[in-house]
């Protein structure tokens, strides 16, 4: 299937700063989802997005689909210690297997 | 109400032994969905059921695995004649309809 591409690979940030990471296709889609997935634990839907330039948040998240409908950004504003884990960036795998494809991950590491 | 949960969450087993990984998603959900997630890296999908069929099973890694669903409900991913490369994190998900998936957290699969 066609490869989506995450950055950065991993964030050494402080505590309070913004966040931001970005996930590139080749392809269009009509479906970008973002996961958090924290150690010993399966990914957890944070949000997902349907359309062409939405704009949606989830508290101190924020993802947007591009207009291009080939890339997707998720923000994270004043950011705190339960952030930490990876981040991935999702999309349907296509070609009738209606699985996800999903990008290699932005890991999160937060210093207080 | 109960997530997906997974048995074993840790296997450890030898080269050339057969190992059954059980996943028993969220009661109603008629989508389930099998992934493996390789040291470091993002999530590949191997297999999707809708009720009991799998319309799709060209993401399978070999012919060693398999996979299969009864009563539209548990599923049981088998591995034969475990290889080293094996050796992975294989999460299920269950969705009832569209792209939002539920994740287990996963069985941790070491091959010795």
């Amino acid at each position: 299937g066609q490869q989506l591409n995450q950055s950065p690979q991993s964030m050494f940030i402080q505590e309070g700063e913004d966040v931001s990471m970005n996930c590139t296709s080749s392809s269009i889609f009509n479906t970008w989802l973002w996961y958090k997935q924290e150690p010993g634990e399966g990914p957890v839907l944070l949000i997902a997005l349907y359309k062409a330039g939405e704009l949606t948040s989830n508290g101190r998240l924020t993802a947007q689909f591009g207009i291009t409908r080939k890339d997707s950004f998720l923000n994270i504003s004043a950011s705190i210690p339960s952030d930490v884990g990876i981040y991935f960036c999702a999309r349907p795998a296509g070609g009738g297997a209606d699985g996800l494809t999903f990008g290699k991950g932005t890991h999160l590491i937060i210093q207080p | 109400g109960a997530g997906v949960s997974q048995s074993p969450s840790n296997k450890v087993t030898e080269k050339g032994k057969d190992v059954e990984l059980r996943c028993d998603p969220i009661s109603g959900h008629t989508a389930l969905y099998w992934y493996r997630q390789s040291l470091g890296q993002g999530l590949e999908f191997l297999i999707y059921f809708q009720g009991n069929s799998a319309p799709d099973k060209s993401g399978l890694p070999s012919d060693r695995f398999s996979a299969e669903r009864t009563g539209g409900s548990v599923s049981t991913l088998t591995i034969q004649r475990t290889q080293q490369e094996d050796s992975a994190v294989y999460l299920c998900a269950s969705s009832p309809g569209g792209w939002t998936q539920y994740f287990g957290p996963g069985t941790r699969l070491l091959v010795l």
